[in-house]
């Protein structure tokens, strides 16, 4: 069944510890986006690509960086998590950059 | 910037009766419009689009109306259902990989 996963679903990690937010698609979609959404907020785009070794930052300045190393998997990574890092991130995956198809989520919590 | 507003934060109706959920933009560019809908601890998933040739589009109990001379479309959900009850997020694009979304509506739906 073609999907699109994120892991982990919940993590509470500690100030300055790294972390990487897991995303992979099996649609074999080439664009990929990540967004930041803080409850009652829209939506932000911090990340997309278009394909393999393609990848730009979105409109919202974000201290993350991201790698498309094969056209399944897109991973973000945090170096140092601030408490300001805590929030909701999707990550999304289209065929055409018409209609999106997200992932479930990872809910980062920075202590 | 918020390029797509969803002013209400919440909506609440009766089981059987109309939900009419309410997005504006100010972007003129913006050629094609997505509503999604969230459940909790879920990503986003589409529900109905309609791009700006159209003025209205249906798809069973969903229709979505365009009207662009106000910049405004909304979702009409009848008759309404318990398990409509999610957030219901507006996007609104006129390019791939620039999809802006709104703060998303909490509908809750009782029986």
């Amino acid at each position: 069944e073609a999907d699109i996963y994120q892991t982990p679903r919940y993590l509470v990690i500690g100030t300055g510890k790294k972390i990487t937010l897991e995303c992979s698609q099996t649609m074999g979609h080439d664009k990929m986006y990540w967004y930041q959404q803080d409850p009652g907020m829209e939506l932000h785009l911090i990340h997309y690509s278009y394909g393999v070794n393609s990848t730009e930052k979105g409109d919202l300045s974000s201290e993350s960086t991201v790698s498309r190393i094969r056209t399944e998997h897109f991973p973000l990574t945090l170096e140092s998590a601030r408490p300001s890092h805590t929030s909701q991130y999707l990550c999304a995956s289209s065929e055409t950059g018409a209609s999106y198809t997200f992932g479930s989520g990872t809910r980062l919590t920075v202590v | 910037d918020q390029q797509v507003k969803q002013n209400s934060p919440s909506l609440s109706v009766q089981e059987g009766r109309i939900s009419i959920l309410n997005c504006d933009y100010t972007n003129s560019m913006f050629d094609y419009f997505l509503w999604y809908k969230k459940y909790p601890a879920e990503g986003p998933t589409f529900l109905i689009s309609i791009s700006s040739i159209k003025d209205k589009n249906e798809d069973g109990r969903f229709t979505v109306f365009l009207n662009k001379s106000a910049k405004h479309l909304s979702l009409h959900i009848v008759p309404s259902q318990p398990g409509d009850s999610a957030v219901y997020f507006c996007a609104a694009t006129y390019q791939p990989n620039d999809m802006r979304f709104g703060a998303g509506t909490r509908l809750t739906v009782k029986p």
